[in-house]
């Protein structure tokens, strides 16, 4: 059973670019939940998607966006890229409470 | 406001030692409490939780205490191991939607 996938593993793009990162939950859950996590810190709650909702979302711009599909997999978008943006974008899913992650993605902005 | 923390940012033990680490939280109405192990390069892993009906959880090698009165959770690892050494997170649940908010971690550094 292959559990939370991301991609892809690397990216780099520049300011002002937008970029597209992608999230397939682990076998069995419907929940999706995006975080960042700046180098040296913890992860930052982004926003969560239920039933191809945002349920919930942190203190993040609407620069950030997100969607999920009826298969539960789950996209983030973030337009007009800051050289802030670069962090690593974890994807966690979760049935009940227990979320688990995914590798992430590396973004680098130039 | 939010804020999970944690005491000690570097913990360095001895193979075989059992080692603590520390994190105080700060809502006092969090229900649900979760310790990941993150390794470079790599996302978070799930260790244990706890809720917040409970003081005491244990798993293999692993125990979460709960302390509600002085909103403080701990991390207990026994013979620690070299493969233990990562950042350890405790993270809070925030209210019934599972949103977690995580500290800035404790690095475990485990020598032969």
């Amino acid at each position: 059973d292959a559990g939370v996938t991301q991609s892809p593993t690397h990216l780099i793009k520049t300011r002002g670019q937008q970029v597209t990162l992608r999230c397939s939950p682990k076998s069995g859950h419907d929940t999706v939940s995006w975080y960042q996590q700046a180098l040296g810190q913890g992860p930052q709650f982004i926003f969560q998607y239920y039933e191809e909702e945002e349920r919930q979302r942190g203190n993040f711009p609407d620069r950030f966006s997100g969607h999920q599909f009826p298969n539960y997999s789950s996209e983030l978008n973030v337009n007009a890229l800051l050289l802030g943006d670069s962090a690593l974008y974890l994807c966690a899913s979760s049935l009940e409470e227990t979320q688990y992650f995914g590798p992430g993605t590396r973004l680098l902005v130039l | 406001g939010e804020s999970v923390g944690l005491h000690l940012p570097t913990l360095s033990v001895q193979e075989g030692d059992n080692s603590i680490i520390n994190c105080a939280y700060s809502n006092s109405a969090s229900d649900y409490f979760i310790w990941y192990k993150q390794e470079s390069g790599k996302g978070p892993q799930f260790i244990i939780d706890i809720r917040s009906n409970m003081d005491k959880r244990q798993g293999q090698r692993v125990t979460v205490l709960l302390n509600k009165t002085v909103k403080h959770l701990s991390l207990q690892i026994a013979a620690t191991q070299p493969g233990d050494s990562a950042v350890y997170f405790c993270a809070e649940n925030m209210g019934g939607f599972q949103k977690l908010v995580f500290g800035t971690g404790t690095r475990l550094l485990v020598s032969p």
